[in-house]
């Protein structure tokens, strides 16, 4: 089957780095995406990685392992605002995404 | 602002009730889905509409019902729900449904409670 597994809640402190991991088990892979929820807000589009190797977007980094079935949400210099849930998502071989059930990540003073 | 918005954000109902709940995209997308986010289980994909024709139905209960009558808007018509229902109903838009072009844009969401 299908599945993807993250972390369901996590810790850090403002000013620190987390790293949020994601493992994947698709039929097919098109490519993993991140995306950033607030409470009560929808979904936002963060990254998407298709090929091994880390992508950077300012504070945000994103990670692919291909042949780990691994992802990683790299933040830096963590604000309060980034208090949100981080939800990972594969695409399998139909280009439907399967998702995980989202790290609540939580930003201590 | 997402360029995606859904009516009502808030929706009681009875089981016996007749809604719906509306979806416009103001993205130029072609592609449109309905998922349900129930707290602390992943987001489960209902249905997607690519150039106003469905293109999955992930065997969700015929007490839901799409209805897609351009690329802007979708409907999801509820009638007799049941109280596991109760859950975030949240519309997406894409560009398309392939590789990159697949990044969704979501609407804030329609909360529903079933009583």
């Amino acid at each position: 089957g299908q599945n993807i597994d993250q972390p369901t809640e996590m810790t850090a402190t403002e000013g620190a780095i987390v790293q949020i991991n994601c493992t994947y088990q698709t039929s097919g892979f098109n490519g993993l995406f991140w995306y950033q929820q607030h409470a009560g807000e929808a979904p936002t589009f963060l990254s998407y990685n298709v090929l091994d190797g880390l992508e950077e977007k300012g504070r945000f980094s994103s990670f692919l392992s291909r042949s780990k079935g691994y992802s990683y949400l790299l933040l830096k210099e963590l604000q309060m605002k980034d208090s949100a849930s981080y939800l990972c998502a594969a695409m399998d071989s139909n280009y439907q995404l399967i998702w995980g059930a989202g790290t609540k990540l939580i930003i201590k003073p | 602002e997402t360029g995606v918005t859904q009516t009502p954000r808030h929706l009681v109902m009875g089981m016996t009730n007749k809604k719906s709940l509306k979806c416009e995209q103001h993205l130029g997308h072609n592609a449109m889905y309905w998922y349900k986010q129930s707290a602390k289980k992943p987001l489960e994909l209902m249905f997607v509409y690519n150039f106003k024709e469905q293109t999955e139905n992930n065997s969700v209960p015929s007490r839901f019902s799409p209805e897609c009558p351009n690329s802007s808007h979708l409907f999801l018509h509820l009638h007799t729900l049941q109280p596991e229902d109760s859950a975030l109903y949240l519309c997406a838009s894409s560009q398309g449904t392939s590789g990159s072009v697949n990044e969704q844009f979501f609407g804030p969401g329609t909360r529903l409670t079933v009583l």
